[in-house]
């Protein structure tokens, strides 16, 4: 069965340092998303992307914040300078869009520990 | 804005007992409606969703849900509960109308407990 992979799994990094959570999404999804879950909270969505562009941000989708989808496969979130309430673990997840029944399908996460 | 509210952060039952697990949602229009399971160290399955049609719906693993408009609920159940069902569980809405493309809002989760 298909299903999306997200890379790493685990990322340490030091404040202020940039960081790539990267993102292969079901081959033939055409809607991509990022979310967020910070340690004991709920998941939050931060970013939808379709046809190569950001289709719906939300308000903790910041400058410090992009995707990217490079090379038709890859869906990359980058954070590029890394503050220590980004600590969470951030989901990509892919939808194929049939009709009005959305399914979004999630990867298995990364946990992002920013020091 | 669109919210979910998931009553109770952690449910704890015995095996073979029921489980109900509640999701209210407030919107002014009824969305699209989901639950999802995240087993510990996983991402996010989804259990079962409603878009149109029959209310009470059926999803893997013995799960259902039944869309309740005048209560704008969305509760789970499953008859009888199973070790492999713990787990936590979220309910998330998803906004029905022209040009959404499927953000999701999620309510807090519920951590279910199965006792032996």
């Amino acid at each position: 069965e298909p299903e999306v992979t997200q890379t790493p799994s685990h990322q340490v990094t030091q404040m202020g340092q940039e960081v790539i959570l990267r993102c292969v999404p079901i081959s033939n999804h055409l809607y991509f998303y990022w979310y967020r879950q910070i340690l004991g909270q709920k998941v939050e969505f931060l970013v939808s992307f379709y046809n190569n562009e950001i289709s719906e941000k939300s308000e903790i989708f910041d400058d410090q914040f992009s995707v990217e989808r490079p090379d038709g496969s890859n869906f990359t979130l980058k954070i590029r300078s890394t503050k220590l309430e980004d600590s969470a673990m951030y989901f990509c997840a892919s939808l194929l869009r049939s009709g009005r029944a959305y399914e979004q399908y999630f990867g298995p996460g990364t946990r992002l520990t920013v020091t | 804005a669109q919210s979910v509210t998931q009553l109770g952060s952690h449910v704890s039952v015995s095996e073979g007992a029921l489980v109900l697990l509640r999701c209210n949602y407030s919107s002014s229009v009824p969305p699209y409606l989901f639950w999802y399971v995240q087993y510990p160290n996983q991402g996010l399955q989804l259990l079962l969703k409603y878009t149109t049609g029959a209310t009470l719906v059926k999803g893997i693993n013995g799960f259902e849900a039944e869309f309740k408009k005048s209560e704008t609920s969305f509760h789970l159940t499953k008859p009888s509960a199973h070790m492999s069902d713990a787990a936590e569980y979220f309910c998330a809405v998803s906004p029905n109308y022209g040009g959404s493309q499927g953000n999701l809002i999620f309510g807090k989760g519920t951590k279910l407990s199965v006792k032996p």
